[in-house]
């Protein structure tokens, strides 16, 4: 079946610079992605969503950018924080389909 | 996270116990999942439950048994499990699964870390 995946299982990154987590997803259908972040201990966070209508979306500190042509997505991370390291996974559906599928995950760490 | 809660947060049992998994979501939605997530692999779906009725069962063994009383809980049974069902086990809840798109964008719980001896 098709799935999705993340590039880079572990990244590290300074106080203070950005981040960016990539996905590329396999199912050239799918028009509905949202990022969530896990911390330790905790269960997933929704970050942020964007439908396959937009390219781009914006919230605070973060930013998804979605490249239909090449079934790419990216999370992006402003001035990162202590407070952000935690594994990150996308997911991914058919906007009026049923079941999210999930990427494996991309563990962040911020140095101090 | 408050918006929906776990309990217990830790579980260890024996492979002939049998225990229960609790969930409740203070969110006012209509949809609820249970899904395992083990080490190094991605979520993987359990079962749905859309207005107190289940709608998906994706090929989970018998050992686990959900329960939904009403849209606001939901309960996993466990009975007789396998060392390899040790996992974080999350509920989450969404607004209405019918509906689709945003609508069905998940809530996730804190999870139980489960054990079995």
């Amino acid at each position: 079946g098709e799935s999705v995946g993340l590039h880079l299982p572990t990244l590290s990154v300074q106080e203070g610079d950005n981040s960016i987590i990539n996905c590329a997803y396999s199912n050239s259908a799918s028009d509905y992605f949202i990022w969530y972040k896990q911390e330790s201990g905790k269960g997933p966070q929704f970050i942020i969503d964007i439908r396959s209508n937009m390219d781009k979306r914006q919230g605070q500190r973060v930013t998804v950018l979605l490249n239909k042509t090449v079934k790419h997505l990216s999370l992006q991370i402003a001035a990162t924080q202590p407070g952000d390291s935690a594994v990150y996974f996308c997911a991914e559906k058919l906007y009026y389909g049923q079941n999210f599928v999930f990427g494996p995950g991309t563990r962040l760490s911020v140095l101090p | 996270e408050t918006g929906v809660t776990q309990t217990p947060r830790h579980l260890v049992m024996g492979m002939t116990n049998k225990k229960s998994l609790k969930c409740e979501q203070h969110l006012g939605h209509n949809a609820m999942y249970w899904y395992k997530q083990s080490a190094k692999k991605p979520l993987e779906l359990m079962f749905v439950y859309n207005f107190k009725e289940q709608t998906e069962n994706n090929s989970v063994p018998s050992r686990f048994s959900p329960e939904c009383p009403n849209s606001s809980h939901l309960f996993l049974h466990l009975h007789t499990l396998q060392p390899e069902d040790s996992a974080l086990y999350l509920c989450a809840s969404s607004q209405d699964r019918s509906s689709g798109g945003a609508a069905d964008t998940q809530y996730f719980g804190p999870g139980t870390r489960l054990t079995v001896l």
